[in-house]
């Protein structure tokens, strides 16, 4: 699975739009991106994935550029309940090793009233 | 639906002891994985098991074990227990990399919280 890096923390205040990128230069053609969130004492919950260009749900959108080596997950108007630890991860769901599931450090998300 | 259950929420066990933890997976899924989170290292997997098979396996010494049963229920045991060994320990179901169709989610449960004294 592919490498991915991203910044260990940041900080925002409620309302305002949040931009997390992550860097993953060694993506493979068959890899998906994939974020998730995470609370103290509770597992990771998937937050979106993507292959290319944009996504978008009901809590977030994903934008990957056309070379995938890297992509930016933006929370909008966020609120004192996105604080969080987010994880951004690579891998081919379509291969037996994706469940191999590799963390990195994540983004550790303050938002501030 | 439910989702994914782990079984105990919380644990105290001395040094030297062994324990066996729970995972119930989502219905219909197939693949379960372990992890170990600590303070220090982070999230870092333990293994997986696809149809009572493990299929993939990180990089923990030989007393970290599980199986699946064949209702994909899972099981992983820590023999030995050390100190370092407290940590919460996290399930996850999945039908990724199942051949399943496009199902890339993993779903993880609350977690057991071990505590080694």
């Amino acid at each position: 699975l592919a490498k991915t890096t991203q910044p260990i923390s940041m900080d925002s205040y409620e309302g305002q739009e949040v931009n997390i990128t992550c860097s993953h230069n060694n993506i493979a053609t068959n890899d998906y991106i994939t974020w998730y969130q995470q609370f103290p004492s509770q597992g990771p919950r998937f937050i979106i994935q993507g292959y290319k260009t944009k996504v978008t749900n009901e809590v977030a959108s994903l934008f990957i550029p056309a070379d995938r080596k890297s992509s930016t997950l933006s929370l909008p108007r966020v609120s004192l309940s996105d604080t969080a630890v987010y994880y951004c991860l690579v891998g081919d769901p379509f291969s037996g090793g994706y469940n191999k599931l590799i963390f990195g450090a994540g983004t550790r998300l303050a938002v501030h009233p | 639906k439910a989702g994914v259950t782990q079984t105990p929420r919380y644990l105290i066990k001395t040094r030297g002891q062994q324990v066996t933890l729970s995972c119930s997976p989502i219905s219909g899924h197939r693949s379960v994985s372990w992890y170990q989170q600590t303070p220090g290292q982070g999230l870092q997997f333990l293994f997986e098991y696809f149809s009572e098979t493990q299929r993939n396996k990180g990089n923990f010494p030989g007393r970290f074990s599980g199986r699946q049963f064949s209702n994909s229920r899972s099981e992983m045991n820590v023999s030995t227990l050390e100190l370092g060994d407290s940590a919460l320990y996290l399930c996850a179901s999945s039908n990724a990399g199942t051949g399943m169709g496009p199902n890339t989610e993993a779903f993880f449960g609350q977690g057991t919280r071990l505590t080694v004294v």
